[in-house]
């Protein structure tokens, strides 16, 4: 079975700091993708990464940077400068390789809630 | 969120009562998914489809059914709403590659009174 952690249930931070969300997962897949989603006040979920298991490279996206280790298994958000507009509920997601079947399923983590405050 | 629509946005639901999330796709997706979200729990999958005429129960299938006549329609329904199906309802979309994007759907708000 997979499994995906987020610990910090929520997060709360002054603007322009910067903050890191953390995410464990679990899977007996050789393969497999990792997702983090934006979910806005508004309520929308928001793409925001995928990263594939055979890819370790770290990447970064404006203020947004990952940080993908298969040897804790952990694939971490971190957030530089952080704004007002930052404040949402992150997702992390983990989708397996077991089969056709597993392609359009995802395994969420509990969601951290994040509150940037001016 | 582009190519997902979802219908209703809120919906006010007497127990006992059914009802029908709809749901639609204009990106010739193979695959459609139901999640619905709930406090502290993340999203979870409730039931899935690999294409028209084909779909499998997710994790949390109870309570809702499913059906894929059209690439593009996945709708959701409620036989018989219940408390514990108040929820925010995803619906998703991907094509049948293992490295594409799932995308979601706005959302369906559902209180069950």
């Amino acid at each position: 079975a997979q499994k995906v952690t987020q610990a910090q249930t929520e997060i709360s931070v002054v603007e322009k700091e910067d903050v890191t969300l953390d995410c464990v997962y679990e899977t007996r897949d050789t393969t497999y993708y990792l997702f983090w989603y934006k979910q806005p006040p508004s309520g929308e979920l928001v793409f925001l990464i995928r990263r594939n298991s055979f890819d370790e490279q770290n990447e970064i996206s404006g203020r947004y940077s990952w940080n993908f280790q298969k040897s804790t298994s952990s694939f971490n958000f971190t957030i530089t400068a952080s704004q007002v507009v930052d404040s949402a509920v992150y997702f992390c997601a983990l989708r397996g390789n077991a089969g056709g079947t597993s392609y359009g399923k995802l395994t969420f983590g509990q969601g951290t809630i994040l509150t940037v405050h001016p | 969120n582009a190519g997902v629509t979802q219908t209703p946005k809120f919906q006010v639901l007497k127990t006992g009562q059914s009802m029908t999330l709809q749901c639609a796709q204009d990106m010739n997706h193979e695959y459609m998914s139901w999640y619905r979200q709930d406090p502290g729990m993340g999203l979870r999958l409730i039931h899935y489809s690999v294409g028209a005429g084909i779909t499998d129960q997710g994790e949390v299938p109870n309570g809702y059914n499913v059906s894929r006549s059209t690439t593009e329609d996945f709708p959701l329904r409620l036989l018989s709403a219940a408390p514990s199906q108040t929820s925010v309802y995803f619906c998703a979309s991907s094509r049948s590659e293992k490295a594409y994007t799932i995308y979601f759907g706005e959302g369906s708000w559902l209180t069950v009174v």
